[in-house]
This record gives structure tokens, sequence and C-alpha cells, in this order.
């Protein structure tokens, strides 16, 4: 149990173009969602918090206009690179929280997004 | 944004050799720390987690120590095989309840020498 998947597991994108990218508990509720980022050769950066029905929590520095995030149901969050240009090129991973279980946060596979 | 920058150290180690890699954390609040190991192009996974309230604590093969006080984490691999190549990842439990978020300390590249 406790499975999180990523859509797509890959992309390649032109400047300038939006993406998005989801992040689905597919046999457990989560209430919260997480997203993070991941450069070459770094650890993972915590972009923002995802709760569901209400709006996302940013880190300080990352841009809550370029990345849009909603978290419509308990097994979906959607992250959406707007206007994407090459240095938003990286690999995004999100997590999810199980429902009632504040320490319990289940990674998804990542998404490697590449901007030209 | 935290560990933007950094790049990652990396331990080398004799096959069935003891592996110890070290991690220091910040946020002397945190109360709860987790190991996670991640393979080229994929997501973290859980290997061993700890609470505050601990200094010790053990799995199959792995074994996690906390010293708050000077705030240092370590997990200790046994018998470490080729298979255990990966970077692995201390994090730390910031906030309490459901306002809390899992926040990633900096990694360290394990490779393994036959």
């Amino acid at each position: 149990g406790a499975v999180v998947s990523q859509h797509p597991s890959w992309v390649i994108c032109k400047s300038g173009t939006s993406v998005k990218i989801e992040c689905r508990s597919l046999d457990f509720q989560a209430t919260t969602m997480f997203w993070y980022r991941q450069f070459p050769k770094q650890s993972l950066m915590l972009m923002a918090t995802s709760n569901e029905g209400s709006k996302a929590t940013y880190e300080q520095g990352v841009e809550k206009d370029k990345f849009l995030i909603n978290h419509a149901s308990l097994t979906l969050s959607t992250l959406t690179v707007t206007s994407a240009h090459p240095e938003d090129s990286s690999f995004y991973i999100c997590s999810a929280r199980r429902s009632g279980r504040a320490s319990e946060q289940f990674f998804g596979p990542g998404t490697r997004l590449t901007v030209l | 944004g935290e560990n933007v920058g950094l790049h990652l150290p990396t331990l080398s180690v004799q096959e069935g050799d003891n592996s110890i890699i070290n991690c220091a954390y910040s946020n002397s609040a945190s109360d709860y720390f987790i190991w996670y190991k991640q393979e080229s192009g994929k997501g973290p996974q859980f290997i061993i987690d700890i609470r505050s309230n601990m200094d010790k604590r053990q799995g199959q093969r792995v074994t996690v120590l906390l010293n708050k006080t000077v705030k240092h984490l370590s997990l200790q691999i046994a018998a470490t095989q080729p298979g255990d190549s990966a970077v692995y990842f201390c994090a730390e439990n910031r906030g309490y309840s459901s306002a809390s978020k899992i926040i990633f300390g900096s990694g360290t590249r394990l490779s393994i020498r036959p």
C-alpha cells in the first residue's frame, strides 16, 4: 500500500509553453501533498505544500504564479509550470501524506522536465 | 531555498564493509528524522526513521543514530552490497501535526568497490 504515482514520467517542451504534472495517491487518501524540485547532483528542495480544497503554501523564493498547484481531490494534486524556460528544467517529485498520519509521507517516482 | 547550490559528497566503500553516512541538521525543534535512498532517476525511498526521544534505531542491515546534543544523525549500513549504491539523504520533519513538512538535508553518494 501507500503508492504515489506521477504522470508523465518525463516531458520535453518548448520554451514559453506550460506543462502540467499530476501526482496521485493510488491506494490512500492524502489531505496534504508536497512538491519538490531537484537539480542534478543536488538535494530535494521543497517548493510548496498543497492541501486539499485550499490554496497551496509556497516556500520562500518559489514563484506561485509560475508554479500553479491545484489539489482538487484527496488523491490528486497537479503542478503546472507556466511559461517554462530552460532554467525550469529539473526533476519534480511529489509526495503525499496519508490523512490522519502527520509523519507518514510517501514519495512519487518523479517527473523529468526538459525545456528546450 | 534550502540546499540549493550544494554538490553531493561521495563515500566509497568496499563491498562487504560497513558504511557510515553522516548528516548534520540545523533545527533543534525537529522531532522526527528520516533517511532516504535515491537511485538515479527515481524518487526517494524510505529506509528508516527515528524520533527525537530515541538515540538509536535498528532495521534490517541499517542503524540510525541520533545525537541531539550536537544535532547529528548517522546511517550505518552493514555488509554493504552493490545494490546499496545510491544517494542517501537525511531529512527532518519540521513543524507540527498537519502543518509539518519534510525538509531534506544534503545527500551523500555511496559507491561500492568490488
